[in-house]
């Protein structure tokens, strides 16, 4: 079955210090990746999407990730973390019709 | 340019009660999906619509019916609530099946 994995479910980043957020699929194929953020009582906004070609991608605030197809990994990364990037992020796949979600992982940036 | 917009932003209702869960999107996509999101299980899909007319079942369908209203309009209905039902409901929107989703900004839903 496609899944998707988030194996951090809370991670906490002294703010300016640099973030690392893992993702692992498991599809038959290379699916479309993408990273979403959620701020507390809000809807997910869209970080970042990978379809193909240049495996770094940029997003949106400061945000890259990277697709591995040798470790089925889209990991997101920030060089420098910010107090208003506290959220939750989820990373999704895309399946037949529909995404796939990660479980996602709470961010808690410490001063 | 309003994206997707949920109406009503929170409910409370008691236990055997019905409402219907409203979801428009002005961005002229094909595709429409409802989850809900519960605390440790992440985004859950109920029902989604691949295109007008269409209707599929999703993950936890249960307890939950949808109607394809027209291209903009995707409504999600609970026939007689229950406290399971408590959660927070998210409308989404792509243009088409596989690709991203923007998401509405949910319906807090209480069910005592």
């Amino acid at each position: 079955a496609q899944s998707v994995t988030q194996p951090d479910i809370h991670i906490t980043v002294s703010e300016g210090a640099s973030l690392e957020l893992r993702c692992n699929y498991s599809y038959g194929a290379t699916p479309y990746l993408f990273w979403y953020v959620q701020s507390p009582g809000q809807g997910l906004q869209l970080l970042l999407k990978y379809f193909s070609g240049d495996t770094l991608v940029q997003g949106i605030k400061g945000f890259e990730a990277e697709f591995k197809r040798s470790q089925s990994s889209f990991n997101l990364r920030k060089p420098s973390v910010h107090w208003s990037d506290a959220a939750e992020y989820f990373c999704a796949a895309s399946g037949f019709q529909k995404l796939v979600f990660g479980t996602g992982t709470r961010l808690l940036v410490s001063p | 340019n309003a994206g997707v917009t949920q109406t009503p932003k929170f409910q409370v209702l008691k236990t055997g009660q019905s409402m219907t869960l409203q979801c428009a999107q002005d961005m002229n996509h094909n595709s429409m999906y409802w989850y809900r999101q519960d605390p440790g299980m992440g985004l859950r899909l109920i029902y989604y619509s691949a295109s007008e007319g269409t209707t599929d079942k999703g993950e936890v369908p249960n307890g939950y019916n949808v109607s394809r209203l027209n291209k903009r309009e995707f409504s999600l209905r609970l026939e007689s609530a229950a406290p399971s039902q408590t959660s927070v409901y998210f409308c989404a929107t792509a243009l088409d099946r596989v690709y991203e989703q923007y998401f509405g900004p949910g319906t807090r839903l209480t069910v005592t």
